[in-house]
């Protein structure tokens, strides 16, 4: 069965600093991958996605995902962050092909960023 | 455009009650999602619809869940009866269709049960 790891429950980082918050998911074929936020009291955001191609992906808000597929990791990275940032950060996956677009998503990891 | 829009924001309920959440999606999103958002935890799927046939809802606890999307739009999920466990948000997603399309999110609907 797919599942979706996030070993990180709670990241705190200081304002300018990098981030990389880690995911590792468990799927047999080449998986759909995605990276949510979650702001207190919204909905969730897509932040960026791989489906296939160049393994590295750029997404909204300066952030970037690299999908390694030796390590079945899909982490993701931002090379400074600012205090808007701090949110709830969701890794997913979804099917390959015969794609019903069902994510599966991870526990989460919280950010919070000091000024 | 108008995004994905859920009813009520929160709910507070006793356990044995009934309740009913809504949504609306995007216009002309084929394809419908109910997930369920216990706290600590991501979302689970509970139930996916395209247009007003179920696809998946194996996930879905149907002695107290149901969800209907009788005219392929607006969808309704219903608890009856409630258990503690039920607590929870549950997010309304929508997508164009299924296949390498993005799900675009509601704010939720919180709910408690006490």
């Amino acid at each position: 069965a797919q599942s979706v790891t996030q070993p990180d429950i709670h990241i705190t980082v200081s304002e300018g600093a990098s981030l990389e918050l880690r995911c590792n998911y468990s799927y047999g074929a080449t998986p759909y991958l995605f990276w949510y936020v979650q702001s207190p009291g919204q909905g969730l955001q897509l932040l960026l996605k791989y489906f296939s191609g160049d393994t590295l992906v750029q997404g909204i808000k300066g952030f970037e995902a690299e999908f390694k597929r030796s390590q079945s990791s899909f982490n993701l990275r931002k090379p400074s962050v600012h205090w808007s940032d701090a949110a709830e950060y969701f890794c997913a996956v979804s099917h390959g092909s015969g794609n019903t677009g069902k994510l599966i998503f991870g526990q989460g990891t919280t950010l919070q960023v000091k000024p | 455009e108008a995004g994905v829009a859920q009813s009520p924001r929160y709910k507070i309920i006793e356990k044995r009650q009934s309740v009913a959440f809504w949504c609306n999606p995007i216009s002309g999103h084929a394809t419908l999602y109910w997930y369920q958002q216990i706290l600590g935890q991501g979302p689970k799927l509970l139930i996916q619809f395209q247009n007003n046939g179920v696809v998946d809802d194996s996930q879905l606890p149907k002695d107290r869940f149901s969800a209907e999307r009788l005219k392929g739009v607006d969808s309704t999920l219903k608890i009856q009866p409630a258990k503690l466990e039920d607590s929870a948000v549950y997010l309304c997603a929508s997508s164009l269709d299924t296949d390498l399309t993005d799900q675009f999110f509601g704010p939720g609907t919180r709910l408690t049960v006490l």
